[in-house]
C-alpha cells in the first residue's frame, strides 16, 4: 500500500532534549516536506526536499533541521525543543510531474 | 502568490449536495486550483484539481468559472464522514521548477443527520 509513515505518533518531551521525528514513504517520490499545524494558523511548511541531499527552508524553519540521505526518508530534527514547538506535525511527499501530495498521519508533539 | 478566500464554515444535511465556494481572483493563467480536505487531526487528503475545465472524479466535482476567479467543490451526496476542513489551494510554482501548496484556513464543513 502506498503510504507515508511517521514515528512517533505522539511524543511528550521536555525543553532542550533533542528529538527526531521520522518520516518514510514507499512511493519513490522525489519531493518531501514537513509541515506544522497550529490552531488558527493552518498548515505551515517547515522544510522541504526536492531530492536526496537537496533541502531548503519553508516558511517556519527556525528551530528545526532536516536531512535527506535516502530518497525514502526525511527526518525532522529538533536539536533543542522549546514549548513553542508544541504542535501537530505532518510529513508529505509527492512525485515528479504532479502536485498531489500524500500526507502522513501526523505526530502530536508536546514540549513541556 | 494567488490568495484564496473561503467561508470559515458551512453546514450540509446528510445525503444532500455540499457546494463549497472558493474565491481566487488573482490567479494567474498557469496556476492550478487544488482541493484537499482534513478530517479532524488526520493528514490532509487530496480530493481534486483543475486548471480551467470542470473536473470530476470518484470523490467530487470541481467547477471553475470561465474567468477562473472562483471555483466550487461539489460533494454530490454528502455523508457524515465528509465532515472535515476543506482547503482550496492555488499552486505556486517557483523559478526552480519546484511547486508548493500553501494551505489557508479552509472551510469547516459539518454534515448533519
Amino acid at each position: 500500500e502506498a503510504q507515508v509513515t511517521q514515528n512517533p505518533r505522539y511524543l511528550i518531551t521536555v525543553t532542550g532534549k533533542k528529538l527526531t521525528v521520522t518520516c518514510s514513504q514507499n512511493m519513490n517520490h522525489e519531493y518531501m516536506s514537513w509541515y506544522r499545524q497550529d490552531p488558527g494558523l493552518g498548515l505551515r511548511q517547515i522544510y522541504y526536499s526536492m531530492n536526496v541531499e537537496v533541502t531548503d527552508k519553508g516558511d517556519v524553519p527556525e528551530g528545526y533541521k532536516v536531512s535527506r540521505k535516502e530518497k525514502r526518508n526525511f527526518p525532522l530534527i529538533l536539536e533543542s525543543p522549546s514549548p513553542n514547538q508544541t504542535s501537530l506535525y505532518f510529513c508529505a511527499s509527492r512525485g515528479t510531474g504532479t502536485d498531489t501530495q500524500y500526507f502522513g498521519p501526523g505526530t502530536r508533539l508536546t514540549v513541556l | 502568490d494567488a490568495k484564496t478566500t473561503q467561508p470559515p464554515s458551512m453546514d450540509c444535511a446528510e445525503g444532500r449536495a455540499a457546494n463549497l465556494p472558493c474565491n481566487h481572483s488573482t490567479i494567474s493563467g498557469n496556476e492550478y486550483v487544488y482541493w484537499y480536505r482534513q478530517i479532524h487531526s488526520q493528514g490532509p487528503q487530496y480530493i481534486i484539481h483543475g486548471l480551467k475545465n470542470n473536473e470530476t472524479n470518484e470523490m467530487a466535482s470541481l467547477i471553475i468559472t470561465e474567468d477562473r476567479k472562483s471555483s466550487t467543490l461539489i460533494l454530490p451526496h454528502a455523508t457524515l464522514r465528509d465532515t472535515a476542513v476543506y482547503y482550496c489551494i492555488v499552486r505556486v510554482v517557483w523559478d526552480s521548477g519546484y511547486s508548493t501548496l500553501t494551505f489557508g484556513k479552509g472551510t469547516m464543513l459539518l454534515v448533519s443527520p
